[in-house]
Parts: C-alpha cells; structure tokens; sequence
C-alpha cells in the first residue's frame, strides 16, 4: 500500500467551529507531515512529526493543534479559524526526516472558513 | 539557508515536441533534489530525485532530470510532451541536516497543446 489518505476531502467550517482533519498512511513511514497550499502556490509546511513525536513546528497559529496518535495516523485540530486560513491543506509521510527520503502526499482537504 | 528557483511560471508546448522545466537552486553543502507534478485539486505526486551518483535521474512517466552540479541546475525534462502532462511542477531540495526538511520552488505551469 503506497497510499497516503485523507479525510474530509472537502470541509467547510464557521470560526466558531471545531473540527478535525485525519490522514492515514500503511507505508510503515516513520515521518508525517502537515502543509497548506494556497491556489497555484508551493505547499508551505506547517508540522512535521518523526516517530510520533513533533518535530517541526513552523510557527503555525495555535487555532491548528496537531496531535500523532500512533505511527500510522495524523490529525489536525481546527479551532476558531480564519477566512485566510481557507486553502488545501495536504498530508504527506517519509520513511525518515533524514532529508533522502521522498515524501508520499494525500489528496488533500479543501478547507473552506466562512 | 537552502532555496530553489523556478525561473518560469508558465511553460507551452506542443504536443510530441520535448519539454524542459528549469530549476536552479542553492544550498551550502550537498543537495537532493526532488521534482513533484500536482494536478488540479489533488496532491503532489513524486516523479524523481537526484540523491548522489549519475547526473542522469530517469523517474516516472518518461520524465528525467539532469543534476548540473556548476551551474546548480536540475532541469526537468521529457523527449515528447503529452497533453496529459499538462499540471503544475515543483522543484524541491532539501539536505542531510536540515532543519526544514524539503523546501519548494514557487511551482511552474505546464501546458502541453494538442
């Protein structure tokens, strides 16, 4: 299984609202990362977890709240978000963080805030 | 600090010519080097990577690339352009050590014209 998945694929939200994104991986990949990428833009990286453990964190508002429950799995917490926050937000994993590795994407949730 | 340049934002040409995507980049010490395709409304998939040896990478969908170490260029390249690889490109670097694991370019559209 080389597949990275995600879900919603698509979400819209109020500001006052919570709620989660979730993204799986089989690949035995031990890195996983979180990105936003605005329309015709290059995905900027928000989270990087390595063994479970969070690694990376890119300045990232604290309305975004990662949370790695086992190797497999990543989540990503919405709480009182922004319009501007509105983008593809991707999942992707690696076998490491080491940098050789190539990453594996999901699809993406398109995260709309009204 | 590492950093990738995709000189053009858009790249046309017709369908059976070959096809060359620029990327130029700069780091202080050994480069990898990535290209990902993302079509619309999904995510990046991986197509090839420059890591160390042949400074010939072949990757997927008969693309390739050439790791040009004095001119730090890693074009992206294919000898006869479909219209189904028509999508947005990056280039992407990253290093043995660094703290940001994988750094974009800004992305270059492809439009192959039947």
């Amino acid at each position: 299984d080389t597949e990275v998945t995600q879900t919603p694929k698509h979400l819209v939200m109020g500001m006052t609202n919570k709620k989660s994104l979730k993204c799986e991986q089989h690949m035995g990949h031990r890195a996983m990362y979180w990105y936003k990428q605005k329309a015709k833009k290059p995905p900027e990286l928000m989270f990087v977890y390595s063994y479970e453990k969070l690694s990376i964190n890119e300045s990232v508002p604290s309305r975004f709240s990662p949370e790695c429950p086992n190797s497999s799995l990543l989540n990503l917490h919405l709480h009182a978000l922004q319009p501007e926050d509105s983008a593809l937000y991707l999942c992707a994993s690696s076998q490491g963080t080491s940098g050789i590795s190539e990453q594996f994407f999901g699809p993406g949730t398109r995260l709309t805030v009204l | 600090a590492q950093s990738v340049a995709q000189p053009e934002d858009q790249v046309n040409v017709a369908e059976g010519n070959p096809l060359t995507v620029k990327c130029t980049y700069s780091v202080s010490g050994n480069p990898y080097l990535f290209w990902y395709v993302q079509y619309p409304n999904r995510g990046l998939q991986f197509l090839l990577k420059y890591i160390t040896g042949d400074n010939l990478v072949k990757g997927s969908y008969g693309f390739e690339a050439e790791f040009n170490k004095s001119q730090t260029s890693f074009h992206l390249k294919k000898p006869s352009a479909l219209v189904s690889d028509s999508a947005l490109y990056f280039c992407a670097v990253s290093q043995l050590s660094g703290n940001t694991p994988l750094v974009f370019g800004k992305g270059t559209r492809l439009s192959v014209i039947a």
